[in-house]
């Protein structure tokens, strides 16, 4: 089954502390994307990815294809990144599905990152 | 950001009663998505689309149609509203890309939260 696991759950923090955020997939991917969700719900697009590592900001995004397994890293964290951060991959394996299937999300389940001041 | 509404933005209804959410785009983008996303399941794929009438199920599509006539509008549709619908409803969208190696980015729209009683 194709499925993709977020470690921690739950995550707070103390403001100015370096955070790492865990994902990891059971089969082949084309990509990798982190995602964002504040409270209230919107969704936005931090990284995509499919090798190596990508830097903006205050955020990075790691990726080991061997592995299946990619980090987002937090430096110097503050209040407002609390948020809910979604991992979510396009799988290999879908594209007997048709190309359009494989271009799809699956999900892990979030984060929920919460920094003190 | 990229041009994607969704309306209505809430709405409750009564189980039983046919609800269409409508996904609206003014990026000329190729992929349209629905997910919906629960505590405890994150968001999963309803159903999604390749093209003007060009649509396919997902992984939760039971109790769902789709419906795309003009590029822009993807309508999700509950024939008879059920409980278990209840949800928060996303629309998202991607460009396509030469060759099928590559994947895009997904914009999402800010979510429908619908409330079936």
């Amino acid at each position: 089954k194709n499925e993709v696991e977020q470690s921690p759950q739950n995550l707070t923090a103390q403001e100015g502390e370096f955070i790492t955020i865990n994902c990891s997939y059971s089969v082949g991917i084309s990509a990798l994307h982190w995602l964002q969700q504040h409270p209230g719900g919107g969704i936005v697009s931090l990284f995509m990815l499919s090798s190596g590592k990508k830097k903006h900001g205050r955020l990075i995004a790691t990726i080991n294809i061997q592995e299946k397994h990619s980090s987002l890293h937090i430096t110097a964290s503050h209040p407002r990144d609390s948020a809910v951060y979604i991992c979510a991959v396009n799988f290999l394996q879908e594209l007997v599905l048709g190309d359009a299937r494989r271009r799809a999300l699956t999900f892990g389940s979030g984060t929920r990152l919460q920094v003190q001041p | 950001d990229a041009g994607i509404t969704q309306s209505p933005r809430h709405k409750v209804t009564e189980t039983g009663t046919p609800v269409t959410l409508r996904c609206h785009q003014t990026e000329n983008h190729r992929y349209m998505y629905w997910y919906r996303q629960d505590p405890g399941h994150g968001l999963r794929l309803i159903h999604y689309s390749y093209g003007v009438k060009d649509t396919d199920k997902g992984e939760v599509s039971d109790g769902y149609s789709v419906s795309r006539s003009k590029t822009e509008d993807f309508l999700l549709t509950l024939e008879s509203a059920t409980s278990s619908q209840t949800s928060v409803y996303f629309c998202a969208i991607s460009e396509s890309d030469i060759g099928l190696a590559g994947v895009k980015e997904q914009y999402f729209g800010p979510g429908t939260r619908l409330t079936v009683t």
